[in-house]
């Protein structure tokens, strides 16, 4: 398994240029979730969804639009990018399974860092 | 608006020492509080979690101790090891409400020196 997975690693944008950041999971979890990580504010919750086909802001949802055509794959989007979104991008995905002794375990990527310029 | 606070931002104790991170919450409905250990360059990855029916939870060298009339929670490292730096996060949840979403603390920086 490779768990989660995110492309690309790194990348330099210019200020209004657009990109989407791709997630994906080989762990048939239903839940996935995109975190942005800035020094001093920990992870904060940009989007998720609960299953394929539907997704829900967070905490930081303004700029970003997500997509989620099918269970293993989260796209996070940046249509008009600016300089405030440079930042390390971290996707995750959890268990929906509601049986005894489940693990409420978020799974992360390795994180996607963006500067935008 | 900070749901979870954590602190110390940062951390420095002598091999052996025990490290402890502090983190408050506001939110009652929080049912799930969960530790994440981050090493640089790479994403969080779970360490041990709490819920609130227990008041201390032991796995390994990693202890939570939970206050739930204080809305506050730690981590204690016992016989910290240098392998141990890495930026510690608490987060909490309310775990079957909007996909159990976690809210992170701030994050604490811990250095463990030879």
């Amino acid at each position: 398994n490779a768990g989660v997975t995110q492309t690309p690693k790194f990348r330099v944008l210019k200020t209004g240029q657009s990109m989407t950041l791709l997630c994906a999971q080989d762990m048939n979890h239903e839940y996935m979730y995109w975190y942005r990580q800035d020094p001093g504010m920990g992870l904060r919750l940009i989007h998720y969804s609960v299953g394929e086909g539907t997704t829900a802001k967070g905490e930081v949802p303004d700029g970003y639009n997500v997509s989620r055509l099918k269970k293993q794959n989260f796209l996070l989007g940046l249509e008009s990018a600016a300089p405030s979104q440079t930042s390390v991008y971290f996707c995750a995905s959890k268990s929906s399974d509601r049986s005894g002794g489940i693990s409420y375990e978020q799974y992360f990527g390795p994180g996607t860092r963006l500067t935008v310029t | 608006q900070q749901q979870v606070k954590q602190s110390p931002q940062s951390l420095i104790v002598q091999k052996g020492g025990i490290p402890i991170i502090n983190c408050a919450y506001e939110n009652t409905a929080f049912d799930y509080f969960p530790w994440y250990q981050q090493f640089p360059g790479k994403g969080p990855a779970l360490l041990i979690a709490i819920r609130p029916d227990v008041s201390e939870k032991k796995e390994g060298r990693f202890t939570i101790s939970f206050n739930k009339s204080a809305k506050q929670f730690s981590l204690h490292i016992m016989d910290s090891q240098p392998g141990d730096s890495a930026t510690y996060f608490c987060a909490a949840s309310i775990i079957y409400n909007q996909g159990g979403k976690l809210i992170f603390g701030q994050g604490t920086e811990l250095s463990v020196k030879p």
